[in-house]
């Protein structure tokens, strides 16, 4: 049972760049999230999902874009980064949107030059 | 305008001793709150959690302790172990709402000191 699967876990782009961080998790469950981490800020929600074809936007949504095609697969899309989007990005699932225990995956650290 | 916050970025303790972790609120519609844990190179881990109908929840060594009135909950590591040594961040969310109104504190670093 793998979990919550994140790749890459390291990226290095150069600003105006797109790319997309792959999620997936093995374990049914609806919910899907991705948050970012930054120094002195705690993790902050980017986007969500409660099941596939159903997505919203979190607290920092601006300069990403996701989609849910599947249960399994949440991916984030970054469409033009910027260094302002250097973080580390963590993808996180749970059986529902009411359920406490957030299932993370390993995290991507991401530098935007 | 952070609700959830964590006032220690660190802190340090004796192996065997008690180690207190202390969070702070300021939105008083939080209603259930949770504690994760992580170590580097990984993601947090949930740990443990409280609803507001309760002042204390415990598991084994872990307890949290909720004071309403304070906008205040503390989670004690008791005895302190080497491996307990991470990154600890409160968490908190209108259960109404659901998960994706869940705000994160920005973490306090726990050192275990052998």
């Amino acid at each position: 049972n793998a979990g919550v699967t994140q790749t890459p876990k390291f990226q290095v782009l150069k600003t105006g760049q797109s790319m997309t961080l792959q999620c997936a998790q093995d374990m049914n469950h609806e919910y899907m999230s991705w948050y970012r981490q930054d120094p002195g800020m705690g993790l902050r929600l980017i986007h969500y999902s409660v099941g596939a074809g159903i997505t919203d936007q979190g607290e920092v949504p601006n300069g990403y874009n996701v989609s849910r095609s599947t249960t399994e697969d949440f991916p984030l899309r970054l469409l033009s980064a910027a260094p302002s989007q250097t973080s580390v990005y963590f993808c996180a699932s749970s059986y529902s949107g009411r359920d406490e225990k957030l299932f993370f995956g390993s995290g991507t650290q991401l530098s935007v030059l | 305008d952070q609700q959830v916050k964590q006032n220690s970025p660190s802190l340090s303790v004796q192996e065997g001793r008690i180690s207190i972790l202390n969070c702070d609120y300021t939105n008083s519609m939080f209603d259930y709150f949770l504690w994760y844990k992580k170590y580097p190179a990984e993601g947090p881990t949930f740990l443990i959690s409280i609803s507001s109908i309760k002042d204390k929840n415990e598991d084994g060594r872990f307890t949290v302790f909720l004071n309403k009135s304070a906008k205040h909950l503390s989670l004690h590591i008791v005895p302190s172990q080497p491996g307990d040594s991470a990154v600890y961040f409160c968490a908190a969310y209108i259960s109404n709402f659901g998960n994706e109104k869940l705000t994160f504190g920005t973490g306090t670093r726990l050192t275990i000191i052998p």
